[in-house]
């Protein structure tokens, strides 16, 4: 059974550019959650996705949205994108964690902010 | 809203030796519990979570740990540990679902010869 794939693994953007990340959720786990790795702030959580609605979300700035699409595929996209949005952004994908069901994380898509 | 203490950034410990990697939480609810390994330049692995039930909980590679709701603590413990457990390993907790986990700020335990 293939893993949590997330693409790119990296990426290099510029200040005040915008990116997307994608995340493809091992098959048949319809809830995808997104996290922020940094050094300073450790891994915090972004949002989470079930069956294309937000169901839950922490505290990051507005620049920070994602969607769900029919496929349980996600996308999470910054805009105006700042240098302390470097980091690693890790997906993990879950049957439902709101029954219990652990995360299973994908191996992150670096983004560097130049 | 809970919180999550890993109290030691650095563990090292010689190859075959026991090891335990220390988790407080705080939490004013039930919890869920999960440890999970990052291995550099990947993701997370689940090692082993507590839902509910027996309070130790055995995962892989031969680790296990043990939930004590009056210490509030879920340390992680290892009785030999190898080279290739070097990593960085998280305490989780997650509370009313598992969905929104906050994560502790990791152990980095250094296995030598």
């Amino acid at each position: 059974k293939a893993g949590v794939t997330q693409t790119p693994r990296y990426l290099i953007k510029t200040r005040g550019q915008q990116v997307t990340l994608s995340c493809s959720p091992i098959s048949g786990h319809r809830s995808v959650s997104w996290y922020q790795q940094t050094p300073g702030q450790g891994l915090q959580f972004l949002f989470e996705y079930f069956s294309e609605t937000q169901r839950n979300k922490g505290n990051f700035p507005g620049r920070f949205s994602g969607r769900q699409f029919s496929n349980s595929r996600s996308e999470m996209n910054v805009s105006t994108l700042e240098l302390g949005d470097s980091a690693l952004y890790l997906c993990a994908s879950s049957l439902d964690p709101a029954l219990n069901q652990p995360q299973h994380f994908g191996d992150g898509t670096r983004l560097s902010i130049l | 809203a809970q919180s999550v203490t890993q109290l030691d950034s650095q563990v090292p410990v010689f190859e075959e030796a026991p090891v335990e990697l220390r988790c407080n939480y705080s939490s004013s609810v039930s919890v869920y519990l999960f440890w999970y390994v990052q291995y550099p330049n990947q993701g997370l692995q689940l090692l082993l979570k507590y839902l509910s039930g027996s309070t130790l909980v055995k995962g892989i590679n031969g680790f296990e740990a043990e939930f004590n709701k009056s210490q509030t603590s879920f340390h992680l413990r290892k009785p030999s540990v190898h080279i290739s457990d070097t990593a960085e390993y998280f305490c989780a907790v997650g509370t009313g679902t598992a969905s929104k986990l906050t994560f502790g700020t990791g152990t980095r335990l250094q296995v030598t010869l």
